[in-house]
């Protein structure tokens, strides 16, 4: 049963660099046809795709999100991290990731998601 | 600025069926591509209620069903239940600069 687990700092100062990581069980995130997404959801709005990075390690982002965004895998972890930089305080949401498979099929599982706060 | 439009909010009485729309274009949907539904309780992280237009995963009950056309989908929920009571969400993939995953501007069901 594949399981995904975000974690981070709470808080964030405005222009600093967000940092989250999600922990996958269950599989292998680079020996299967994968692609792991970013998703977040501001306070009682909806839900927005950042980007995927796939089991091989290719990258795609959200083009609103694509000049501050990067995703990148730790196979020995068998994590993703997502970093996104010169944040503000619309970039408080919570954050989730989730898995894609290869032809899609919709994202599933979720992680539980964790929230971050951009504040001075 | 999803490029998926949703009601904001449906309701219905207990036992009733109700149905969500999802509305994109010739660069999504329309485009051929497969549409799948969410379902977010409150409090809880979204669970994937439908995928590829019409299809369960394991679990899901029969009483929600989707479908596809043109550059629509729908979401029906038929004998409403309270613990249907939730948010729901449209997701489609676009050709477009909108990007790659996009969500729809997601529907809160309410049950009377």
């Amino acid at each position: 049963q594949v399981q995904l687990q975000e974690s981070g700092p709470g808080l964030v100062r405005p222009s600093q660099t967000l940092s989250l990581t999600c922990t996958v069980s269950g599989v292998s995130i680079s020996s299967v046809p994968s692609y792991w997404n970013w998703i977040r959801q501001p306070p009682g709005k909806g839900l927005e795709w950042i980007g995927y990075i796939s089991y091989s390690g290719l990258t795609y982002y959200s083009p609103s999100l694509n000049s501050r965004v990067s995703i990148s895998l730790d196979t020995s972890k068998n994590q993703l991290s997502l970093r996104l930089r010169s944040v503000t305080a619309a970039d408080t949401a919570m954050y989730y990731c989730a898995r894609d498979q290869w032809p899609p099929a919709g994202l599933d599982p979720w992680g539980q998601g964790t929230l971050a706060i951009v504040s001075s | 600025q999803s490029v998926l439009t949703q009601p904001p909010s449906v309701s219905g009485a207990p036992g009733q069926r109700v149905t969500i729309s999802c509305t994109g274009s010739s660069s999504n949907i329309g485009a051929g591509y497969d549409v799948h539904w969410y379902q977010q309780l409150p409090g809880t992280a979204p669970k994937l209620l439908i995928y590829d237009n019409s299809n369960r995963p394991s679990g899901v009950p029969d009483r929600f069903s989707g479908s596809k056309s043109g550059t629509s989908a729908s979401l029906a929920i038929t004998g409403l239940q309270a613990e249907d009571e939730a948010d729901y969400y449209c997701q489609s993939y676009d050709s477009s600069l909108s990007g790659y995953n996009v969500f729809g501007t997601g529907t809160t069901v309410t049950v009377l």
